[in-house]
């Protein structure tokens, strides 16, 4: 099974600040990863897919890179709304895997 | 617009057998697939499973043995069924439309 490391597991961000979540591969998923956000209680959103692609809906403000094995998720300006928990998923081959969470708080 | 729903007991007992039922409105299972994944009290995602539109299933290799994902596209209905459960099988049960689109989740207490 493909492992996804997602790092920092847990960060804190004041308000404005540019945030960055990695996710690392066990090895090549060829971009085919997705990222989700989930605020306490409710069911992950989906933000970004095939590592780059803006879901409908979701602010301008996040934005997904990355190739290979090394991915990235962007929050350029933090703004209260954004925290929750933050999830890497790997669609390359099966299973798939999820990575195990960054926490983003508001400081 | 696209809904999905599951539903099921809240409650198993150890050693019992899971049956859920994730109903879907606003798309065809024939040309959209369905996944279940499952979230313990506090803790990370777990990709379950997947039943693809033409009717194939793949599982996470830890479940494979315990796990059945199955459809009836006339009912626009996926289920999950697990057996030999365990209380670390207490978890909030979600299906997706693959990728994008989630249900509300159901919890679901394993205890005697």
């Amino acid at each position: 099974d493909i492992q996804m490391t997602q790092s920092p597991p847990s960060l804190s961000a004041s308000l404005g600040e540019t945030v960055s979540i990695e996710c690392r591969a066990s090895e090549d998923i060829y971009s085919n990863l997705a990222w989700y956000q989930q605020k306490s209680g409710k069911s992950p959103q989906l933000l970004i897919y095939y590592a780059s692609s803006l879901q409908d809906g979701v602010p301008s403000r996040f934005s997904g890179s990355g190739s290979g094995t090394q991915y990235s998720l962007k929050i350029s300006g933090m703004q209260p709304e954004d925290e929750g928990v933050y999830y890497c998923l790997q669609g390359s081959k099966y299973p798939w895997t999820f990575g195990g969470g960054t926490k983003l708080e508001l400081k | 617009q696209v809904q999905l729903k599951e539903s099921g007991p809240g409650l198993v007992q150890p050693s019992q057998t899971l049956s859920l039922t994730c109903t879907v409105s606003g798309f065809s299972l024939t040309s959209n697939s369905v996944s279940w994944v499952r979230q313990p009290p506090g803790k990370g995602l777990e990709w379950m499973g997947a039943i693809w539109s033409g009717g194939s299933t793949d599982y996470n290799s830890a479940l494979k043995s315990r796990l059945s994902i199955s459809r009836d596209t006339s009912k626009s209905q996926v289920f999950l069924k697990m057996n030999s459960l365990q209380t670390e099988d207490t978890a909030i049960y979600f299906c997706t439309r693959l990728v994008d689109y989630w249900g509300q989740g159901v919890m679901v207490t394993v205890s005697s």
